[in-house]
């Protein structure tokens, strides 16, 4: 079975832009987690949907950031306007029922904000 | 508020030696705990699972052990290989399906 995808792999983008990341779930999977780790830090959980509806988003730093799963198939997740401090690696994962058997990792998203 | 963390931070071997990497963490009320590696520039690669009600996981030269009781785990590797270099993360799932993650240990095999 195909793995969870992210995409891009890596985004370069100025201070005060828009981006957006892309995650597809492995079929089937209806929890979605975000994470992202900034340098030199631990991953921190950021949001958790099940299927389409958001069930725990207290990660979420800020406003500025806005995530969605429309028709709880694949998400995305957009910075708007970054910011320095949002650099980072952008991991999202899923899961199938109650984890049982654990999370399956997409490749992250590299984010460098200049 | 679970916190997880990971002893030591770094650590180097040379190639062939057995090594053991710790996790600990503060609320034993755990559903599970995965252990995972990342490599420079990649993703996550999920290592081992061990549920709550076990004690142990073992795949190949790898061996994971849960200690609930005392909030710990370890990860044993047997006779490491400079392809085992790699940062080592353990990741807690407090049955919330939040789970929280150590600060790693960056593993250094020398040949």
């Amino acid at each position: 079975e195909a793995g969870v995808t992210q995409f891009p792999s890596h985004s370069v983008i100025e201070k005060g832009q828009t981006v957006t990341l892309r995650c597809d779930p492995i079929s089937g999977h209806d929890n979605l987690y975000w994470y992202r780790r900034v340098m030199g830090k631990e991953i921190k959980f950021l949001l958790h949907f099940v299927k389409e509806s958001k069930q725990d988003e207290s990660g979420m730093p800020n406003n500025r950031f806005l995530a969605e799963r429309t028709g709880g198939t694949y998400s995305t997740l957009k910075v708007q306007p970054a910011e320095l401090e949002d650099s980072g690696v952008y991991f999202c994962a899923s899961s199938q029922g109650r984890a049982d058997y654990g999370y399956t990792f997409g490749s992250g998203t590299r984010l460098t904000v200049v | 508020k679970q916190e997880v963390t990971q002893i030591p931070a770094a650590l180097s071997v040379p190639e062939g030696e057995n090594l053991v990497l710790n996790c600990s963490f503060t609320d034993s009320a755990i559903y599970n705990l995965q252990w995972f590696r990342q490599d420079p520039g990649k993703g996550l690669t999920s290592l081992l699972l061990i549920q709550s009600s076990q004690r142990e996981q073992t795949s190949g030269r790898l061996n994971a052990s849960l200690d609930k009781s005392s909030g710990r785990s370890t990860l044993y590797i047997a006779a490491s290989q400079p392809g085992d270099s790699a940062t080592y993360l353990c990741a807690v799932d407090g049955g919330y399906q939040k789970v929280t993650f150590g600060t790693g240990t960056k593993l250094q095999v020398i040949p």
